[in-house]
């Protein structure tokens, strides 16, 4: 079975740190791995899509990473804001299968 | 370019009854997934509509039937509600599957069933 587990299920930071969140995954063979961002009680907004071959892509002040090897991937927040408190859901796509594999989320609460 | 859009915002049904939640997909988009979102989980594939047909489906009972019509829209029916059915129904869009593709959430909808 299909799985993708997120640590840590949530965290508290204060505002103006970093903090990184990771995704496991056991999903194969591998498609693309992605994270969202939700906002409580709205729909999930995409921060970055990886395939296999890439190792970290950035969006404004997120990077994700990617290892394929270790089936590992993290979030990483810089400089973070009040507007970042929401739950981050990991993604993960297999080849020629039409469904999305989602982890639980990790809940992120930052406090000025 | 209208995002991916649902409705209704909310709803408040009692156990037994049917309902029927519908979504528009982004402009251009063909692909049209439904998901359900317990409070505090992950959201869980219930199936996938494209050209009009049911192409996959999640672990979810045949209390969950969906449609998908020709301009691409799609509605949601679930039947004889449980308290359990109680989550944010997310509709996601994209062009040619789920799998190599981006996929665009709508806002949602949440069920509550008494």
């Amino acid at each position: 079975k299909n799985q993708v587990e997120q640590s840590p299920q949530s965290l508290i930071i204060l505002e103006g740190k970093n903090c990184t969140l990771q995704c496991n995954y056991t999903v194969s063979p591998f498609s693309n791995l992605r994270w969202y961002k939700q906002d409580t009680g709205r729909g999930p907004v995409s921060l970055t899509i990886m395939t296999f071959s890439e190792n970290t892509k950035s969006n404004g002040r997120y990077t994700a990473t990617l290892d394929a090897d270790t089936k590992q991937s993290s979030l990483h927040i810089t400089a973070s804001q009040l507007s970042d408190s929401a739950s981050y859901i990991c993604v993960v796509s297999a080849r020629s299968d039409y469904k999305l594999s989602f982890g639980a989320g990790t809940t992120v609460t930052v406090r000025a | 370019d209208a995002g991916v859009t649902q409705s209704p915002t909310h709803l408040i049904k009692t156990r037994g009854q049917q309902v029927t939640l519908r979504c528009s997909p982004k402009s251009g988009h063909d692909t049209v997934s439904w998901y359900q979102q317990a409070l505090g989980q992950g959201p869980q594939f219930i199936f996938q509509y494209y050209e009009e047909e049911e192409r996959q489906r999640g672990n979810f009972p045949d209390r969950f039937s969906g449609h998908q019509f020709p301009n691409y829209s799609s509605e949601l029916n679930v039947n004889a509600l449980l308290l359990g059915d109680s989550a944010l129904y997310l509709c996601a869009s994209s062009l040619g599957g789920a799998g190599g593709y981006e996929q665009y959430f709508g806002p949602g909808t949440r069920l509550t069933v008494t």
